[in-house]
């Protein structure tokens, strides 16, 4: 099935630093997401970008919709211990009747304080 | 956002057994529920998508004999594990949409735990 791409993979940072992870895909997408998942949980939704070159931010977070609607990064500035999880690109497609959801591999962030 | 449930957190259970896990949604009612399934330290995969009233559709390589859905309602959708093995070890989760899954995004459950002894 369709995949997409996700790195970095894992990421230790300071507290304070800002972060970029980036998803792409060899398939357009008709929406890009953004989730955050925390052990034991379900992912929850942080960003999602509608159009092709779409600029938005949520925080510290600013996420954007590649121009080829193929490609998404997602940025935290600033970062601070809580923002620890796992972070998930997702695309959105329509298959069939209903609309699908394609995940990342996911990047593991973690914060030192 | 939505506020989704599972039922249970966890489960764990012997080779062999059926294990029922639920999945509703307590504010809206979800015309479409999908059950994603999601390996350690893996992404969640799409297993099925589920539409009030109607059939599940399973994604390839998944099978609907083994893995039952049932959306009998539109604030509730169970998923069977049947003859429960421990391949089938994994987090399961749900997610609900108000329409067809669309841009006005999926609502997440929190997941329940299956370990199969």
């Amino acid at each position: 099935g369709q995949q997409l791409n996700q790195s970095p993979q894992s990421m230790f940072i300071q507290e304070g630093e800002d972060v970029s992870m980036n998803c792409t895909s060899s398939s357009i997408f008709n929406t890009w997401l953004w989730y955050k998942q925390e052990p034991g949980e379900g992912p929850v939704l942080l960003i999602a970008l509608y159009k092709a070159g779409e600029l938005t931010s949520n925080g510290r977070l600013t996420a954007q919709f590649g121009i080829t609607r193929k490609d998404s990064f997602l940025n935290i500035s600033a970062s601070i211990p809580s923002d620890v999880g796992i972070y998930f690109c997702a695309g959105l497609r329509l298959g069939g009747s209903n609309y699908k959801l394609t995940f990342g591999k996911g990047t593991l962030l973690t914060v030192n304080p | 956002g939505a506020v989704v449930s599972q039922h249970p957190s966890w489960v764990i259970c012997k080779s062999g057994t059926s294990v029922k896990i639920e999945c509703r949604s307590l504010d809206f009612q979800a015309t479409t529920m999908f059950w994603y399934r999601q390996f350690p330290k893996q992404s969640l995969m799409l297993m099925a998508t589920s539409n009030e009233g109607s059939k599940a559709t399973y994604e390839q390589g998944v099978e609907k004999d083994k893995f039952l859905i049932n959306h009998a309602s539109l604030t509730l959708s169970t998923l069977t594990v049947t003859s429960a093995h421990p391949e089938d070890s994994s987090f399961y989760i749900c997610s609900n949409s108000r329409g067809t899954g669309g841009p006005d995004t999926q609502y997440f459950g929190p997941g329940t735990r299956l370990t199969v002894l």
